[in-house]
């Protein structure tokens, strides 16, 4: 069964400390690992998705990064409106479900 | 278009109860998902249809759930007898057809079952 572990659990940065947070996945053959980010009470927000290891996207203050058993995304001087919930999530060949973890709940203090 | 809609935004019912909620994709986007997410905890996958058929479902989703697409179009979740550990955000998502980048989540239903 797909896994996916999300750490840490719970991060609070001052604004402009630079971070990133891990996904460590297990599947049996990636389609694609997907980050989003989520404010409370909303649905999830896509940010990217990676197919392959060696692989980063970039979005402002955002970089995922993917190898064969994890991914990262960086958060470079963030802001407070950073502060959510980042969710990754994986898809595996053949599948149409998305298989989460729990997320990193980040807080960014001006 | 204004992304994938869902309604109502929150539902509170009485144990026992049936309730349903409704979710209108993106019009071009042929895919719709169902996801159940409790607090502190990423989403789980409910259910998938392609056009109107119902392709996969999860052991999660016990006999007093159904979903339907008639048409293709909207989708309806349906919990019948409705028990406490059903209190949950319900979220609805589409994606075109190689669902390629990203499905399109709605803002969800907030069930609270008393």
């Amino acid at each position: 069964e797909d896994q996916v572990t999300q750490s840490p659990e719970a991060l609070r940065l001052q604004e402009g400390e630079s971070s990133s947070l891990n996904c460590s996945y297990t599947v049996s053959g990636l389609r694609g690992l997907f980050w989003y980010r989520q404010d409370p009470g909303k649905g999830p927000e896509f940010l990217f998705t990676l197919y392959s290891a060696g692989e980063e996207k970039e979005k402002e203050r955002l970089k995922a990064t993917l190898t064969k058993k994890e991914s990262f995304l960086h958060i470079t001087a963030p802001k407070p409106e950073d502060s959510a919930t980042y969710l990754c999530a994986v898809q595996a060949d053949g599948n149409n479900r998305l298989a989460f973890g729990k997320g990193n709940q980040v807080v960014v203090i001006p | 278009d204004t992304g994938v809609s869902q309604n109502p935004r929150h539902k509170i019912t009485k144990r026992g109860q049936n309730v349903t909620f409704r979710c209108d994709p993106i019009s071009e986007h042929n895919r719709l998902y169902w996801y159940r997410q409790t607090l502190g905890q990423g989403p789980e996958f409910l259910t998938y249809f392609q056009n109107e058929a119902q392709l996969e479902k999860s052991r999660l989703l016990s006999d007093r759930f159904s979903a339907e697409r008639p048409k293709g179009s909207f989708s309806t979740l349906e919990i019948q007898r409705t028990e406490q550990g059903d209190s949950a955000m319900y979220l609805c998502a589409s994606s075109p057809r190689t669902g390629e980048h990203g499905y399109t989540f709605g803002s969800g239903t907030r069930l609270t079952v008393v």
